[in-house]
């Protein structure tokens, strides 16, 4: 499968807590992105990280690619009741083949 | 930002008739849109390439006679499920490339918000 492998399948964390989700890929890259679905809902893309990019920040959220790993971070600081969904990473350029996915659950 | 249009966003329908599902983009051309289907808590499975005036790709396992797909005019792509099953059932969702906007060279990818297909 090219499908990536997202971890942890779900989370659930309190407010004001850090989310740490992780994303691993069998095949070279050139880019890999992360987005945001909540239930029911359409995709919203949150980041890019390019394969000669190490980190990448964009507000509360901080990613972090590691190509000799073939792994990649999303990590979403001081999280927020809002930020409950699911986050996919994705790979490819010219379709995208996205991950599993992570359930995120924020508890006020 | 760009926005998709995915109509309709929920349709229930009776087991043999067909469905027809639009992809709009609002306020740009798109050459590419993907059509993905997704089951519940599970990842987007994407099920064809659709582009402008041309027939689309489809991946390996998806019937194309099964699920017809025409992208007629640089706004707009159907996605039309044909004598649909339960099986059928499933949340389908589009997206659209920018082509004048930029992820690389391949222009920014947006998303519709998803339809709801329940055939009973």
């Amino acid at each position: 499968s090219q499908q990536g492998e997202e971890d942890p399948q779900a989370l659930s964390i309190q407010e004001g807590e850090n989310a740490t989700m992780n994303c691993s890929y069998k095949t070279s890259i050139n880019n890999l992105q992360w987005y945001r679905q909540n239930s029911g809902r359409g995709l919203v893309h949150l980041i890019l990280i390019r394969s000669n990019e190490r980190e990448k920040h964009s507000g509360r959220l901080r990613v972090t690619l590691d190509t000799s790993k073939k792994s990649s971070s999303l990590l979403i600081t001081a999280s927020r009741a809002a930020d409950t969904a699911s986050y996919f990473c994705a790979r490819g350029y010219s379709t995208l083949t996205f991950g599993k996915g992570t359930m995120l659950l924020v508890s006020p | 930002g760009a926005v998709v249009s995915q109509h309709p966003s929920w349709v229930i329908c009776k087991s043999g008739t067909s469905v027809k599902i639009e992809c709009r983009s609002l306020d740009f051309q798109a050459t590419t849109m993907f059509w993905y289907r997704q089951f519940p808590k599970q990842s987007l499975m994407l099920m064809a390439t659709s582009n402008e005036g041309s027939k689309a790709t489809y991946e390996q396992g998806v019937e194309k006679d099964k699920f017809l797909i025409n992208h007629a005019s640089l706004t707009l792509s159907t996605l039309t499920v044909t004598s649909a099953h339960p099986e059928d059932s499933s949340f389908y969702i589009c997206s659209a490339r920018d082509a004048t906007s930029g992820i690389g060279d391949t222009g920014e990818l947006f998303f519709g918000e998803g339809s709801r297909l329940t055939v009973l």
